[in-house]
């Protein structure tokens, strides 16, 4: 079965660090890419997704996502975080081999300090 | 346009009780999808319809059913009620080509 490792559980910043959360995929067809954010309280919105063309996908409130294929990867960036950024991000994949239900990471928590 | 709509908010249930969460799209997309979260599990989907008419297991079908009679609605019924089912419960839809669109969400507490 397909799966997706999303490696940090819970990851602490100060405001203005780097970040990047990293997210494995187990499959390898044809898959469609997606960062989900959730702030607390809320419900998850879309952040990224990549279908095709330029690995390197740019989403909305300065975050992106690279998508190397040779790794299965799919990270997700931000070269400086906000105390705004403090939320839940989800990675998901959904496979094209019939009717799939999108995939989902188990979460990272990320906390940013002033 | 609402997006996806979920009915109740929030609720406080006995155990043993029957419930039925409401969800309502008006996107018009073919596929739906019932997950719950829970701390430190993510999102596990407990059950999915690719159309109106046809639905699917998901992770954690147990104890939960669905239906789909139209296009724009998908509920969830708990037929019995139990504490491990207490959660929040998320609603989506995708388009095809699988974006998914949650629903605000609904927090059940079964006592």
């Amino acid at each position: 079965a397909q799966s997706v490792s999303q490696h940090n559980h819970h990851v602490i910043l100060s405001e203005a660090a780097s970040l990047e959360l990293g997210c494995n995929y187990s499959y390898g067809g044809t898959v469609n890419l997606f960062w989900y954010v959730q702030y607390p309280g809320q419900h998850l919105q879309l952040l990224l997704k990549y279908f095709s063309g330029d690995p390197l996908v740019k989403g909305i409130k300065g975050f992106e996502a690279e998508f190397i294929k040779s790794k299965f990867s799919f990270n997700l960036r931000k070269p400086s975080v906000q105390w705004s950024d403090t939320a839940e991000y989800f990675c998901a994949v959904i496979v094209f081999s019939g009717n799939t239900p999108l995939v989902f990471g188990k979460g990272t928590r990320l906390s940013v300090i002033a | 346009i609402a997006g996806i709509t979920q009915a109740p908010t929030s609720q406080i249930l006995a155990a043993g009780r029957r419930m039925t969460l409401r969800c309502t799209q008006d996107m018009r997309h073919n596929a739906m999808y019932w997950y719950r979260q829970d701390l430190g599990l993510g999102l596990r989907l407990i059950h999915y319809s690719n159309t109106a008419g046809t639905t699917g297991k998901g992770e954690v079908p147990d104890g939960y059913s669905v239906s789909r009679a139209n296009t724009d609605d998908f509920p969830l019924t708990l037929a019995s009620a139990v504490p491990s089912q207490t959660s929040v419960y998320f609603c989506a839809s995708s388009d095809s080509q699988g974006t998914q669109y949650f629903g605000p969400g609904t927090r059940l507490l079964v006592l």
